[in-house]
């Protein structure tokens, strides 16, 4: 699996959009990007993945650039809940949903009241 | 769906004693994952399942750790003897066949004196 760079921190203030970057320059044409995120003393929980088309679900955006090696988690209208560690995930798909997920040590993102 | 189960929450034992964590996945799962975090090392697969066979053990620490899953709808890892060096949040997380989202459990913090 390809290795991601993120940021260590980052702060945002409550409401606005959230967006953290993750850099994947050596990403294969068929890994997918996931990101995770993990509350404080809680599991980490799925957010979003795509391969190379914009994804957008109920939690987030994900934008990856047109050469895939780097991709943005929005994160539209933040809310203090939001504040948690954020992992970028690069991994192939086998089609059957093996293989553990590696974790970095992500993006610490805080929204400030 | 209750979504991954994990008990107990919190173990405090001391060293030298059995510890078994047990997890229950979400019901249709196939795959089955525990995950070690400790501020040191972050978080690390420990093992995997497929239709309740290991599939992939190598992130095992050592022969003190073994994990089963005699069925598809529990798992325990045990430790024996315990070490302090085991203290840490163990996560148990599952997942279908095809999707790669992982679905992660509350976890277990142990603690080793």
């Amino acid at each position: 699996d390809a290795k991601t760079t993120q940021p260590t921190s980052m702060d945002c203030a409550e409401g606005r959009a959230a967006n953290l970057p993750c850099n994947h320059s050596t990403i294969s044409g068929n890994e997918y990007v996931y990101w995770y995120r993990q509350i404080h003393s809680q599991g980490p929980q799925y957010i979003i993945h795509g391969l190379k088309n914009n994804e957008t679900n109920e939690m987030a955006s994900l934008i990856i650039t047109e050469d895939r090696k780097s991709s943005t988690l929005i994160l539209p209208h933040a809310t203090l809940r939001d504040t948690a560690v954020y992992y970028c995930i690069v991994r192939g798909y086998s089609g059957g949903g093996a293989d553990g997920l590696t974790f970095g040590k992500g993006t610490h993102l805080i929204i400030q009241p | 769906d209750a979504g991954v189960i994990q008990s107990p929450r919190h173990e405090v034992t001391e060293m030298g004693q059995e510890v078994t964590l047990r997890c229950k996945p979400i019901s249709g799962h196939d795959y089955l994952f525990w995950y070690r975090q400790t501020m040191m090392r972050g978080l690390e697969l420990l093992i995997y399942f497929n239709n309740n066979v290991p599939i992939d053990d190598s992130g095992m620490p050592e022969d003190r750790f073994s994990a089963k899953m005699p069925n598809a709808s529990f798992s325990t890892l045990k430790i024996q003897p315990s070490e302090p060096r085991d203290s840490a949040v163990y996560f148990c997380a599952s997942t279908l066949r095809i999707t790669y989202e992982q679905y992660f459990g509350p976890g277990t913090r142990l603690t080793v004196t």
